[in-house]
């Protein structure tokens, strides 16, 4: 059974700081990993995607991944109370198919 | 570029009915992946399509069905509704290889009375 985990929070995090969120995945297979924010009552949007191990930044979000310990993290700078949110992580299989962890709910304290 | 539309966004139906829901990708994406969300189960996949075929499928009951048209809009249809399905229905489209992510629609949410 491929899996992805998450620690459900919730996360509460002072305004201004780095917050941390965490994912690790049990398909050796995975290829593809990627963050979603979802706030209460919307739809998934696409925060980052990465593939390859190491780290990639996109403004305030910078991904992490390490294949060889099957995980992934999304580190958020300066965070803002509008980051505040679900963060769901997901991984690709190489059938296209998206494993979804539960989601860690973000709070950004002012 | 126009998102991904989910049609309708609000559904009232009466336990034992069925349903059909709408989806059209972004243009140029052919794969569309639809998705169950309860509060207590998460994001639950149902199944995806690209070409018109069914490429991979969850673990839901037969009563849940979709297919895909020649211009990879989608439909998904629930048969005999139960209180248990009601939910918020979301579709996801990609490109083929799914890279670059899935991008969602808004969701259509279904209540079953």
């Amino acid at each position: 059974q491929k899996e992805v985990e998450q620690n459900s929070g919730p996360l509460s995090v002072p305004e201004g700081a780095i917050a941390s969120l965490n994912c690790t995945y049990s398909d050796r297979g995975s290829q593809s990993f990627f963050w979603y924010r979802q706030y209460s009552g919307k739809s998934p949007e696409l925060i980052m995607f990465i593939y390859s191990n190491g780290d990639k930044e996109d403004g305030r979000f910078t991904a992490q991944l390490n294949k060889a310990s099957q995980y992934v993290s999304l580190l958020i700078r300066d965070s803002q109370p509008s980051d505040s949110a679900t963060y769901l992580c997901a991984s690709g299989d190489s059938n296209y198919q998206l494993i979804w962890g539960a989601g860690t709910k973000l709070i950004i304290k002012p | 570029k126009a998102g991904v539309t989910q049609t309708p966004r609000y559904l009232i139906k009466t336990r034992g009915q069925q349903v059909t829901l709408s989806c059209s990708p972004i243009s140029g994406h052919r794969s569309v992946s639809w998705y169950q969300q309860t509060p207590g189960q998460g994001l639950q996949f149902l199944f995806e399509y690209f070409s018109e075929t069914q490429r991979n499928k969850g673990n839901f009951p037969g009563r849940f069905s979709g297919r895909q048209f020649s211009n990879s809009r989608s439909e998904m249809n629930v048969s005999t509704l139960e209180l248990g399905d009601s939910a918020l229905y979301l579709c996801a489209s990609s490109l083929p290889d799914g890279f670059d992510g899935y991008t969602f629609g808004s969701g259509t949410r279904l209540t079953v009375v």
